[in-house]
């Protein structure tokens, strides 16, 4: 098991563009998280998705919007990209919605220009 | 609202002195505290829970409800233990929703 895989490693998109990052979960996990990385600061939450539903969201602006398919793996979308956009993207992924013990995989590194 | 605070960003012992990584945090329900750690060119895991009160890799944490603390310690440092580290706090209504510190970096000197 590779556990959690995200594509792609390092992205670079200029303002005002559209990105999509993917995830796939470590294998047996149904739930996956993502979190928003800044230069020097923890893991923020994103949202999370159990079921193909988005079942919780943080506090990022409705540009952030993502997808969970049948398969459990999910998908990031961010659309008009600003420079503050520009962060690790990571996922994560449980087993059960309410689980703490997460597993992340090794995040997407995305540079705004 | 929930906060964690990791109020050192850098920290350095040398081999075998004791270590303590600070976190405290507020909420003011019925908490679950983690720490979190990422060594070099790893993915962020996790290294122990408060709920389960055990030691992995020497380290413990104990919460305290009292001072709103759960910091993380090791009585004898190594130099694999450098690395970065994260106090991460969970509510129960939020369910898997993890709220993180901004992190220590450890480093651990020959």
């Amino acid at each position: 098991d590779a556990g959690v895989t995200q594509s792609p490693t390092h992205l670079i998109k200029t303002r005002g563009q559209q990105v999509t990052l993917r995830c796939s979960p470590k294998s047996g996990h149904d739930t996956v998280s993502w979190y928003q990385q800044a230069l020097g600061q923890g893991p923020q939450f994103i949202f999370q998705y159990y079921e193909e539903e988005e079942r919780q969201r943080g506090n990022f602006p409705d540009r952030f919007s993502g997808h969970q398919f049948p398969n459990y793996s999910s998908e990031l979308n961010v659309n008009a990209l600003l420079l503050g956009d520009s962060a690790l993207y990571l996922c994560a992924s449980s087993y059960r919605q309410g689980t703490y013990e997460q597993y992340f995989g090794p995040g997407t590194r995305l540079t705004v220009t | 609202a929930q906060r964690v605070t990791q109020p050192e960003k850098l920290l350095s012992v040398f081999k075998g002195a004791p270590v303590e990584l600070k976190c405290n945090y507020s909420y003011s329900g019925s908490p679950e505290l983690f720490w979190y750690v990422q060594y070099s060119r790893q993915r962020l895991q996790l290294l122990l829970r408060h709920i389960s009160r055990e030691s992995i890799k020497g380290f413990t944490a104990d919460l305290n409800k009292g001072e709103t603390s759960f910091h993380l310690k090791k009585p004898f440092a190594q130099e694999e233990d450098s690395a970065m580290y994260y106090c991460a706090l969970g509510r129960g209504s939020t369910l898997g929703r993890l709220y993180f510190g901004r992190g220590t970096q450890l480093t651990v000197w020959p």
